[in-house]
């Protein structure tokens, strides 16, 4: 069973320049996150789809960051425009309905905003 | 709303020694638990997660946790450690019956030197 996958796994821009970070589940998985890892941190919930509709984005910063999950499959979290503080690594999850509450990992984005 | 501390931040330790990682929560009611492992240059991976029953869970890799309600606690530990176990561990929890609103703790780094 393939896992869920990130792209790209590795991003370099400017301050003030969008950047899109793109994610796909797996197969059946109704339920996916977006989480902000900054350095020596936990991950931190930005935004959860269920299937989707974003259920929980309070803590998404809606003047620069968006996300969209199209057709209830994959994603999509977008920053514009990108700040120095943003550079972090973006992980998506996901998780099957009525779950055991375990998240399944991509291996994250990791992005640097000089 | 709920949080997670995690006292160690970075752990050494040699090859067979024993291990004991740290974790609190802060949560007015009853929670699920879980540890989470990320090995260097992998995705973040479940290890063990506690629900209810038996406050001793074991997990993969002979990692077990006990829960002790009382002290708001879910120690990680390991009887000998392996050169192979170096890694980040987190550990997380969710309000029961939430189990997608999983917050993580800042993470502990453990290097075990061969």
């Amino acid at each position: 069973e393939a896992g869920v996958v990130q792209s790209p796994r590795y991003k370099i821009i400017e301050k003030k320049q969008p950047v899109a970070f793109w994610c796909n589940p797996i197969s059946g998985h109704n339920t996916l996150y977006w989480y902000l890892q900054n350095l020596g941190q936990g991950p931190e919930l930005l935004i959860r789809y269920e299937n989707e509709e974003a259920v929980d984005d309070s803590q998404l910063p809606k003047d620069r960051f968006s996300a969209e999950r199209l057709k209830g499959v994959d994603s999509t979290l977008k920053i514009q425009p990108a700040e120095l503080g943003d550079s972090a690594v973006y992980l998506c999850a996901s998780s099957p309905s009525g779950g055991s509450g375990e998240l399944f990992f991509g291996e994250g984005s990791r992005l640097t905003v000089l | 709303a709920q949080s997670v501390s995690q006292h160690n931040h970075h752990v050494i330790l040699s090859e067979a020694a024993s291990l004991e990682l740290g974790c609190n929560y802060s949560y007015g009611g009853t929670v699920n638990l879980f540890w989470y492992v990320q090995y260097p240059g992998q995705h973040l991976q479940l290890l063990l997660k506690y629900f209810s029953g038996d406050p001793l869970v074991k997990g993969i890799k002979g990692f077990e946790a006990e829960f002790i309600k009382s002290k708001f606690s879910f120690n990680l530990r390991k009887p000998s450690v392996q050169w192979s176990d170096t890694a980040e561990y987190f550990c997380a929890v969710t309000p029961s019956g939430s189990a997608r609103q999983l917050t993580f703790g800042s993470g502990t780094q453990l290097t075990v030197l061969p």
